[in-house]
C-alpha cells in the first residue's frame, strides 16, 4: 500500500526545536518531489517546503532559515527539522508526495502530526 | 497570506450542483497547472483533480475541473451529504518559487 506516516509532533516551548519524520511505504521517496504542508488550527493549508529528487530544497518565507527538509534514502523517510519555534508555527504538519506523473499536484498525504508551541 | 482566492462557502441541496472558483494571477494559475483537494473534517486533504481537469483513479466523475486564464473552477454535481468538506485549489507560483493554496471553500449540503 502506498502511504505516508508522520511522527514526531508534540508540545514544545517557544524557541525550541523539533524534528518531524515522514515514513513512506509503497514508493521511493528519493524518486519524487516531497512536500511539507501545515495547517494552523481553523485555518487553511500553507506550503512549508519541497525536497526535489536531486536533493535541493525550497522553503516558504515564513520558515526559511529555521526549518530544514532532508531525507534518509536507506529508511525511505522524509524529515523536517524545525528550530526557533514560535507560536505561529503551531499547526498540523502534513507530508505529501508530488509525483512525476502529475504537474505540481500532491497525490499522497500523510495523516498529519500536531505541533503545539506554547509555554 | 493565500495568493489564490476562493469563496468562503457554497451550499446547495442534495442532488444539485455547486461550483467553486479559484482566482490567481499570471505567476501561478495563469502559467501552471491547478489541482483541487477535498478535506473532510478532521482528516488530511485528498487529491480530487490534477493537471487542471484530470481525476485520479477512484474519484467519481461528479467532480470536474477547468481552467481559463488566471482562474480555475471545481464543479461538483449530484451533491451528496458526504461531499460536505473544505475544498482547496493549489498550484505552483513562479514568482514565489513555491506551492500556493487557495483560501478554502466550505461546501454545505442543505
Amino acid at each position: 500500500e502506498v502511504q505516508l506516516v508522520e511522527s514526531g509532533g508534540g508540545l514544545i516551548q517557544p524557541g525550541g526545536s523539533l524534528r518531524l519524520s515522514c515514513a513512506a511505504s509503497g514508493f521511493t521517496v528519493s524518486s519524487n518531489y516531497m512536500i511539507w504542508v501545515r495547517q494552523a488550527p481553523g485555518k487553511g493549508l500553507e506550503w512549508v517546503s519541497v525536497l526535489y529528487r536531486g536533493g535541493s530544497t525550497k522553503y516558504a518565507d515564513s520558515v526559511r532559515g529555521r526549518f530544514t527538509t532532508s531525507r534518509d534514502n536507506s529508511k525511505n523517510t522524509l524529515y523536517l527539522q524545525m528550530n526557533s519555534l514560535g507560536a505561529e508555527d503551531t499547526a498540523v504538519y502534513y507530508c505529501a508526495r508530488d509525483p512525476t506523473t502529475m504537474k505540481d499536484a500532491l497525490d499522497i498525504w500523510g495523516q498529519g502530526t500536531m505541533v503545539t508551541v506554547s509555554s | 497570506q493565500s495568493v489564490l482566492t476562493q469563496p468562503p462557502s457554497v451550499s446547495a441541496a442534495p442532488g444539485q450542483k455547486v461550483t467553486i472558483s479559484c482566482s490567481g494571477s499570471s505567476s501561478n494559475i495563469g502559467n501552471n497547472y491547478v489541482s483541487w483537494y477535498q478535506q473532510l473534517p478532521g482528516t488530511a486533504p485528498k487529491l480530487l483533480i490534477y493537471d487542471n481537469d484530470n481525476r485520479p483513479s477512484g474519484i467519481p466523475d461528479r467532480f470536474s475541473g477547468s481552467k481559463s486564464g488566471t482562474s480555475a473552477t471545481l464543479g461538483i454535481t449530484g451533491l451528496q451529504t458526504g461531499d460536505e468538506a473544505d475544498y482547496y485549489c493549489g498550484t505552483w507560483d513562479s514568482s514565489l518559487s513555491g506551492y500556493v493554496f487557495g483560501t478554502g471553500t466550505k461546501v454545505t449540503v442543505l
